[in-house]
């Protein structure tokens, strides 16, 4: 079974609209970590967020916020007031057993594209 | 604070050969992974380095190997390469203990095999 499932190969935003990226996770581990990464046509992959399974309160980084749903086991992203630099391939991943490593399962992925 | 840097960005070579890529963390993060990215399969983990020693590995064959120096600097050779093994790879530094939410990327190196 998939780890980490993105079900959004592609989504179209229009420019300054907020914007919801799924991922849902499949663990049975009571401590894990999920990140959220955007890689742009350039390939480097950029750190947005990360949650963590025990964290009471969602993540939330400038425009970047996860709306974590632990008994869903969804991790979704949220992206407030979208800009033309968004458009880029979006991650979540996950890391199992949040203190024994940092060995990552990504997601397929989304491919945001936004619109002037 | 310098980011992650990856040598060489590009690299080139045939089936048969092996290839060395090179990885340096962020100053003071002791932990490195390495990642492969295909279109196929996505990205997947190699193996990771705490401290000159594999902490994780990932479920690829014998032929990918790692080390990592004092200097936490790590490398990363593919031998007998096929051309499945075209890919970007992609190396992470962490500060390294237990978890740690840093987890930064460089920029990858992208391996063409002809």
């Amino acid at each position: 079974a998939q780890k980490i499932t993105q079900t959004q190969p592609g989504m179209f935003v229009q420019e300054k609209e907020a914007v919801t990226l799924d991922c849902t996770y499949d663990t049975s581990d009571p401590s894990y970590g999920l990140f959220w990464y955007k890689q742009p046509s350039s390939g480097e992959m950029i750190f947005l967020i990360y949650q963590g399974s025990y964290d009471q309160q969602n993540a939330t980084e400038g425009r970047y916020s996860l709306n974590f749903q632990k008994a869903r086991k969804s991790a979704n992203l949220v992206i407030s007031a979208s800009q033309l630099g968004d458009s880029a391939m979006y991650f979540c991943a996950m890391r199992e057993n949040d203190n024994a490593g940092n060995m990552l399962t990504f997601g397929g992925g989304t491919r945001l594209m936004v619109k002037p | 604070k310098a980011g992650v840097t990856q040598t060489p960005r590009y690299l080139i070579k045939t089936r048969g050969q092996q290839v060395t890529l090179s990885c340096s963390p962020i100053s003071g993060h002791r932990s490195v992974s390495w990642y492969q990215q295909t279109p196929g399969q996505g990205l997947q983990f190699l193996f990771e380095y705490f401290s000159e020693t594999q902490r994780n590995k990932g479920n690829f064959p014998g032929r990918f190997s790692g080390r990592q120096f004092s200097n936490s600097r790590s490398e990363m050779n593919v031998s007998t390469l096929e051309l499945g093994d075209s890919a970007l790879y992609l190396c992470a530094s962490s500060p390294g203990g237990g978890g740690s939410n840093e987890q930064f990327f460089g920029p990858g190196t992208r391996l063409t095999v002809l």
